[in-house]
Parts: C-alpha cells; structure tokens; sequence
C-alpha cells in the first residue's frame, strides 16, 4: 500500500526568507502524481502545487517549487520570501496515476511565519 | 466559478445520535469524494462516486456510515448511530472526472460527537 511520510509536525519561517518542507512517500508504481495542498484555518484544502511523476524537471508556481527525487521517492516543498499568509498545515499527498482516485495523505506539517 | 459547497459547517451531537452532511460539488464534476478528517491527520477517502455510482467505498464503515448520491450532482454522507471517534471533519471534494488530477475541496464540516 502507498503511504505518504511528513517528519516535520511543525516548522517555522522568518518573514521573507525560505522554508523547506519534507515529504517522503513509499510505492511500487512508476506511474504517480504527487501534490503539496495547504489548509488554512478556514480548513478549505487548496492545492499549491503538483508533479507527475514521469517529468523530471520539478515544478514550479510563483513562489512555491517542490524538489522531486524520484529515485528516493523524496518530494519536498520549498517556499521562497515567505508571507504571512503562507501560515497554514500543508499536506503532502500522492495518488496513482490510473487509479479511480484514491488519494493519500501525509499527517501535515503545520508552518508557522513569524513577522 | 462557485466552489463546493458544503452544510452544516458544524454539528455537535451525543453518542448514539445519527447526523447527515450535504455536499454540493462544483458544476459538471462527475466525481465526488467524502473524506474524514481526523484531528491531526490528514483526510482520508470514505467514498468516492462517479456520477450516481460508487466507485470506491472499501473505507467506509458502512454498519454505520451511507452516502449517496443521488441524480449524480450533490451528496449527502450520514452516521446512525455516530461514536465518539468520529469526531473530525468531513471534506467534500469533486473533480471533472475520476481521471483528471485536481480535487477541489469544500470547507468541511466539523462534527463533535459527545
């Protein structure tokens, strides 16, 4: 079975500067989709971003990119000039990518920005 | 765009009560999913539809959870008789299809079963 790894139950960030979150996640497939979602108070899961597993290049939105190590099935999310709105639990998640869509979830990492 | 939506957003009840949350996914998603989220986890599939059927429910407690949906828009997820541990939230997702990649969330339902 698939299961999803985060070391970290809680970090915390300056304002401005870079915080990196671990992910970890353990599965026989080649074929996955893998996804960083932050949850705000408000508890609404938003994604932040995503991967598909058979590009090597790591992807990238705005501030936010995610360093993939296939090979060590590592997926970890890095987040540059922090803001304070950027203080939520964060979720990493993977799913198969010819699966009905079952998804699994890490425990979270909650982060916290300080002003 | 209207997002999911999603009713109550908190219901506490006692032992033994039953309850019932409503879900309405974003228009033309054919897939909806229930998750429960346990506090300090992360949310964990109950069910999952296409359109009016049920694709995956291996992780429904089904002696004492239902969902359906009917007409294939929105869903209704219900506990009779709910326990003390399944106090969490409950998230209702959708997406345009089982194969397309991104789910969208609702805001959840908070349940505290005393």
């Amino acid at each position: 079975a698939q299961t999803v790894t985060q070391s970290q139950p809680e970090m915390s960030v300056q304002e401005a500067e870079t915080v990196t979150l671990s992910c970890t996640y353990d599965t026989s497939e080649s074929d996955y989709y893998l996804f960083w979602y932050k949850q705000p108070p408000s508890r609404q899961m938003i994604l932040v971003i995503r991967q598909e597993a058979y590009k090597q290049q790591n992807a990238t939105e705005n501030r936010f990119s995610v360093n993939f190590q296939k090979a060590a099935k590592s997926f970890s999310l890095k987040i540059s000039d922090s803001q304070l709105g950027d203080a939520a639990m964060y979720f990493c998640a993977y799913r198969q990518q010819y699966s009905a869509g079952d998804m699994r979830f890490g425990a979270g990492t909650r982060l916290t920005v300080k002003p | 765009e209207a997002g999911v939506a999603q009713s109550p957003r908190y219901k506490i009840i006692e032992k033994r009560q039953s309850v019932a949350f409503w879900c309405n996914p974003i228009s033309g998603h054919a897939t909806l999913y229930w998750y429960q989220q346990i506090l300090g986890q992360g949310p964990k599939l109950l069910i999952q539809f296409q359109n009016n059927g049920v694709v995956d429910d291996s992780q429904l407690p089904k002696d004492r959870f239902s969902a359906e949906r009917l007409k294939g828009v929105d869903s209704t997820l219900k506990i009779q008789p709910a326990k003390l541990e399944d106090s969490a939230v409950y998230l209702c997702a959708s997406s345009l299809s089982a194969g397309f990649n991104e789910q969208f969330f609702g805001p959840g339902t908070r349940l505290t079963v005393l």
